[in-house]
């Protein structure tokens, strides 16, 4: 079974460009996640979709990070325009639904550098 | 916050020997989770714990959790220089949304 895929791995821009990260789930999986982790730091969740719609992004910075899902499947999530705090690795990862007790599946993860 | 603690944050070891790592939590959760990560295989799902449920095993693995504590502890035995990672526990309290900790850094030396 293929795993959650990601690109690109490593991505290097100056701050105040914009960035996009893409994210396959594995197949089947109705519910995705982007994650972004802080060098040092656990994963911190920055939205959950269920199908194409948003379930919680209670943690995602609105007036510089958006994230869609259109098509139920794959999912983008854009920086715009990027800051140097924004430096991390952004972890996807699915699951088969968002009920209790559903393991989460991530992928490689994009590794952003901000200069 | 929700956010679990890590204790202690990094750990060396000889191989052979028992690794143990405590996590805190601050609010009810609905379980807890256990996360390996390294750079060869990303972040990886070890073993969860339900809330009604104390003790749980998975092979080298043994997971505890005490709700009145709001504590849990992994205890890894007889490891391996393959066990070399951070190890990470998350807590989930509704819509499957976990809240990672700060994690534990483990060195098993050969």
């Amino acid at each position: 079974e293929a795993g959650v895929a990601q690109s690109p791995r490593y991505k290097i821009i100056e701050k105040r460009q914009s960035v996009a990260f893409w994210c396959n789930p594995i197949s089947g999986h109705a519910t995705l996640y982007w994650y972004q982790q802080i060098l040092g730091q656990g994963p911190k969740l920055l939205i959950q979709f269920q199908n194409n719609g948003v379930v919680d992004d209670s943690q995602l910075p609105k007036d510089r990070f958006s994230a869609e899902r259109l098509k139920g499947v794959d999912s983008t999530l854009k920086i715009q325009p990027a800051k140097l705090e924004d430096s991390a690795v952004y972890l996807c990862a699915s699951s088969l639904a968002s009920g209790v007790y559903n393991e989460q599946f991530f992928g490689p993860g994009t590794r952003l550098t901000v200069l | 916050s929700q956010q679990g603690e890590e204790d202690p944050q990094a750990l060396s070891i000889q191989e052979g020997e028992n690794a143990t790592m405590n996590c805190s939590y601050k609010t009810s959760i609905n379980n807890l989770q256990w996360y390996r990560q390294n750079s060869g295989r990303g972040l990886v799902h070890l073993i969860l714990i339900r809330s009604n449920e104390r003790e749980k095993h998975s092979g080298r693995l043994r997971v505890t959790l005490d709700t009145s504590k709001k504590s849990s502890s992994l205890l890894i035995t007889a490891s391996r220089a393959a066990d070399t990672a951070s190890y990470f526990c998350a807590t989930e309290a509704g819509a499957n949304n976990l809240f990672f900790g700060t994690g534990t850094r483990l060195t098993v030396i050969p």
